[in-house]
């Protein structure tokens, strides 16, 4: 069981935009601006997508955005394009002991 | 271009040894921490162990921690991950990973599948 809780699918069509969320606790995504968004295709090595919730590194398009409320992260994907279609990770640091907790991942179709 | 290359995994037996290596080529390997991470079947990604530029500082998560062992050779542009007595629960994807943010792993290699069976 992941630390933190993601759905584990989501869909949309194209052009729609779709939001997965990401459950944590005060410990972790609520008590820290350091939650990160991966996405995955099958076979392939995650990439990194959003970082301290909000940022995205250079080559990420803008359609991916990141938010936080409370305990809970969002990724929001936005115009969905076929290539989008894959599995994210949230993570969140969650202090000096446990140090960095992922969640369980998101499928997502893109119908 | 940054690129992480792992190699290792196998088949090992329970209570085998197997030593993980990535080679980091494309950026200043000793200016940036270290990760091994882990995808075990049907299971989220977990963080496995971490070392810092220099390598003087190590950590690792609690399932691994006293049968895992992390290093770096910067004059190489190695990390390594030495795993001995290994469980059948260990059996994971293995995937080296570079800290470029804080706590933001922005370069992941392939991964190297381990498996641990009889």
């Amino acid at each position: 069981q992941s630390a933190l809780t993601q759905p584990p699918s989501a869909s949309g069509s194209p052009g729609q935009s779709v939001t997965i969320s990401c459950t944590g606790t005060s410990s972790d995504v609520g008590g820290y601006n350091y939650v990160s968004w991966y996405q995955q295709h099958p076979g392939k090595a995650p990439k990194l997508m959003i970082y301290e919730v909000t940022k995205r590194p250079s080559g990420v398009p803008d359609r991916f955005s990141g938010s936080k409320s409370g305990n809970t992260a969002s990724l929001t994907v936005s115009g969905l394009q076929a290539e989008d279609e894959a599995d994210y990770y949230c993570s969140s640091y969650a202090g000096s002991n446990n140090y960095v907790v992922f969640g369980g991942g998101t499928k997502l179709t893109v119908l | 271009e940054v690129q992480l290359v792992e190699s290792g995994g196998g088949l090992v037996q329970p209570g085998g040894s197997l030593r993980l290596s990535c080679a980091a080529s494309g950026f200043t390997f000793s200016g940036y921490w270290m990760l091994w991470v882990r995808h075990a079947p049907g299971k989220g990604l977990v963080w496995v162990s971490r070392v810092n530029g220099d390598g003087g500082f190590t950590a690792y998560a609690d399932s691994v921690k006293g049968r895992f062992t992390i290093s770096r050779d910067n004059a190489k542009n190695t990390v390594y991950l030495q795993m001995n007595s290994l469980r059948a629960e260990d059996t994971a994807v293995y995937y080296c990973v570079r800290a470029g943010y804080m706590y933001g792993y922005d370069y992941w290699g392939q991964g190297t599948l381990v498996t641990v069976s009889s």
